[in-house]
């Protein structure tokens, strides 16, 4: 157990629809970030949050949005749906999350399946 | 730009059998190596990690040496069990503007057959 929770687990839901996940870093970890695992994309970076700002931007559609909150939880809002969104969505965590030595610990995941 | 490369899977072993997965990367700069696994249904564990070059990282009697001569961080196991059925991923790390930045391998299966 890494420390880190996601909910929900599964996600089952139509094309066109809106879906919010939601992840709380391991205690003490002021980084949040948001990974997407696909069969075809294999493990790409989404968004990094710190201490409730935006820190880094990666490969992110405009279609989806995250947030940090005061509590330091994180949520990802995924909208206009579409089938190829279908995947497994991580949040990992990290004390810092400046330095490149620094440990991201990962999350359970979220699967979503969209119809 | 910042790449990792694994071997292609799936790899196939008997119990009791060494286990070599590649691992080579590009950089820029002097990035940390890490190597995660996944176990079916699970999020990702850290399996070991090295930060400059010559370290070498070992857990559970998994051991990675970072290579910056050949790029190169393989993770080596001297005897598999069936347990270590997984998918191992090998990523690297680096700071940019003040962000860190992991790029994983696509991974590679490994199944360990009894």
């Amino acid at each position: 157990d890494s420390g880190v929770t996601q909910t929900p687990k599964h996600l089952i839901t139509a094309t066109g629809q809106r879906v919010t996940l939601r992840c709380s870093p391991r205690s003490g970890d002021l980084s949040v970030y948001w990974y997407q695992q696909s069969l075809d994309q294999g493990l790409q970076f989404l968004i990094q949050y710190y201490n409730g700002e935006e820190r880094a931007k990666g490969n992110i559609l405009e279609r989806f949005s995250a947030q940090q909150f005061p509590d330091l939880h994180s949520e990802l809002n995924l909208s206009s749906l579409e089938l190829g969104d279908s995947a497994l969505y991580f949040c990992a965590s990290s004390v810092e999350g400046g330095a490149s030595t620094d440990t991201q610990y990962f999350g359970p995941g979220t699967r979503l399946t969209v119809l | 730009g910042n790449s990792v490369t694994q071997m292609e899977g799936p790899v196939t072993l008997s119990e009791e059998a060494f286990l070599t997965i590649n691992c080579t990367y590009t950089a820029t700069g002097y990035p940390s190596l890490f190597w995660y696994v996944q176990y079916p249904g699970e999020g990702l564990q850290l399996l070991l990690k090295a930060t400059k070059a010559d370290d070498k990282g070992s857990n559970k009697g998994f051991e990675a040496t970072y290579r910056k001569e050949t790029t190169s961080f393989h993770l080596e196991k001297g005897s598999v069990q069936v347990s270590d059925s997984a998918v191992y991923f090998c990523a690297l790390s680096v700071a940019i503007q003040g962000a860190q930045k992991l790029v994983f391998g696509q991974g590679t299966r490994l199944t360990i057959n009894p």
